[in-house]
Order: C-alpha cells, then sequence, then structure tokens
C-alpha cells in the first residue's frame, strides 16, 4: 500500500501570509495527486488535481507543485476563509490514501 | 450535482447499518464513487470504491470483509452495507464521486451522514 505523508501537521499563519504544505508519498505516485480542503461540518472541496491543476472555480492563490514522491500545497496571501484542514490524496494505487493532514489556524 | 448520504444512526458494537447516498443532477450510470470517512477529531479515511458497472470494486484494509459497497444505476443510487460494527466505525462516511482527469480526484462530495457505535 502507497502511505502518505503531510508537514508540518499544523501550522499558525496571518492574514496575508504564504503558505506552504509538503505531502510525501511511500514510492512514486508520478502526479497523481490532488489536494482537498476541509472545514468543520463541511464536505471536502478538491482544490488541486494531477498535482498542479487547479480545480473550476478554486482561488488562484493556490497552487501545487511536484512530481513523483514529494508535492506541496501552496497558498499565497492566506485569507480569512482559508483557515481549514488540508489533505493531500494519492490516487495512481486504488486504495485512494488519504495523508493524515494539515491545520491552518489563525496566528 | 448532488449527492445526499442518509442511513446514519446510532449502533452497538457488532450491529450493521446500511447507508444510502441518492445523486442528482448528472449521469450516475457514467461515474465510479466512493465512500470516505471521518472519525471525531481524526483525518479523512478512504473506505470503499465501486466502478460505473459494478465490475471493480475495492475496500480498504480496515473495512474488509466488513463492508460491502454496492450500486443501483436505476435508481441513482449507491450504498454501503456495515456490519460487524466495532467502535472505531464511528465517524461522518461521505459518499463521493470520482472523475478520471488523467489521475482521478473526488469532484463532489456529499455532506455525509454520521454513524455512531457505542453500547
Amino acid at each position: 500500500d502507497i502511505q502518505m505523508t503531510q508537514s508540518p501537521s499544523s501550522l499558525s499563519a496571518s492574514v496575508g501570509d504564504r503558505v506552504t504544505i509538503t505531502c510525501r508519498a511511500s514510492q512514486s505516485i508520478t502526479n497523481y495527486l490532488n489536494w482537498y480542503q476541509k472545514k468543520p461540518g463541511t464536505a471536502p472541496k478538491v482544490l488541486i488535481y494531477a498535482a498542479s491543476s487547479l480545480q473550476t472555480g478554486v482561488p488562484s492563490r493556490f497552487s501545487g507543485s511536484g512530481s513523483g514522491t514529494d508535492f506541496t500545497l501552496t497558498i499565497s496571501n492566506l485569507q480569512p476563509e482559508d483557515y481549514a484542514t488540508y489533505y493531500c490524496q494519492q490516487t495512481l494505487s486504488p486504495l485512494f490514501t488519504f495523508g493524515p493532514g494539515t491545520k491552518v489556524e489563525i496566528k | 450535482v448532488q449527492l445526499v448520504e442518509s442511513g446514519g444512526g446510532l449502533v452497538q458494537p457488532g450491529g450493521s447499518l446500511r447507508l444510502s447516498c441518492v445523486v442528482s443532477g448528472f449521469t450516475f450510470s457514467d461515474f465510479g464513487v466512493n465512500w470516505v470517512r471521518q472519525a471525531p477529531g481524526k483525518g479523512l479515511e478512504w473506505v470503499a470504491y465501486i466502478s460505473s458497472s459494478s465490475r471493480t470494486i475495492y475496500y480498504a484494509d480496515s473495512v474488509k470483509g466488513r463492508f460491502t459497497i454496492s450500486r443501483d444505476n436505476a435508481k441513482n443510487s449507491l450504498y454501503l452495507q456495515t456490519n460487524s460494527l466495532r467502535v472505531e466505525d464511528t465517524a461522518v462516511y461521505y459518499c463521493a464521486r470520482s472523475i478520471k482527469v488523467g489521475p482521478t480526484m473526488f469532484d463532489y462530495w456529499g455532506q455525509g451522514t454520521l454513524v455512531t457505535v457505542s453500547s
């Protein structure tokens, strides 16, 4: 099975900051990597698919990069509505594993 | 596009529940669908996948042999039969549509149904 890790597990940032979250796969997943945003009481929302493609309707301050085993999600100019938990997910293996999440909190 | 889950509730350990997800706004028979859960205070966990024709099914190791995913394309419905429930199965269960854009992503989700396993 492919295991996913994320770092950091949580971070504090201020409005306007640039935030970077890292995701690592236990083996190469080429670009089979998605990023989701999850807020309490709401359904997850896909932000980035195929490692770097921005989902329709998602603000351009979100971006993704990486391939193989190492990936990053960057939020430039953090906004109040971006405080949430972010999850990476691999879809190369049919067991569509999520990472453990990174909680972005208000500083 | 809408996905609406139902069937959650309180059940004792060892018990069973059948979760349902009714979809609208797209041709259900064209898409694979998944169940994903989130236990209280924990992260997202993918549970199961079923292809558009039901020919391909996958399960997470944590539920294999206890849960069964199925679908009825005529009723635009997805199901998850959960048996031999354990306390650690307590979670909000979401259904999510898969779409292949090269790689696969989950582009539409329901709002979830809560399953509580407790004596």
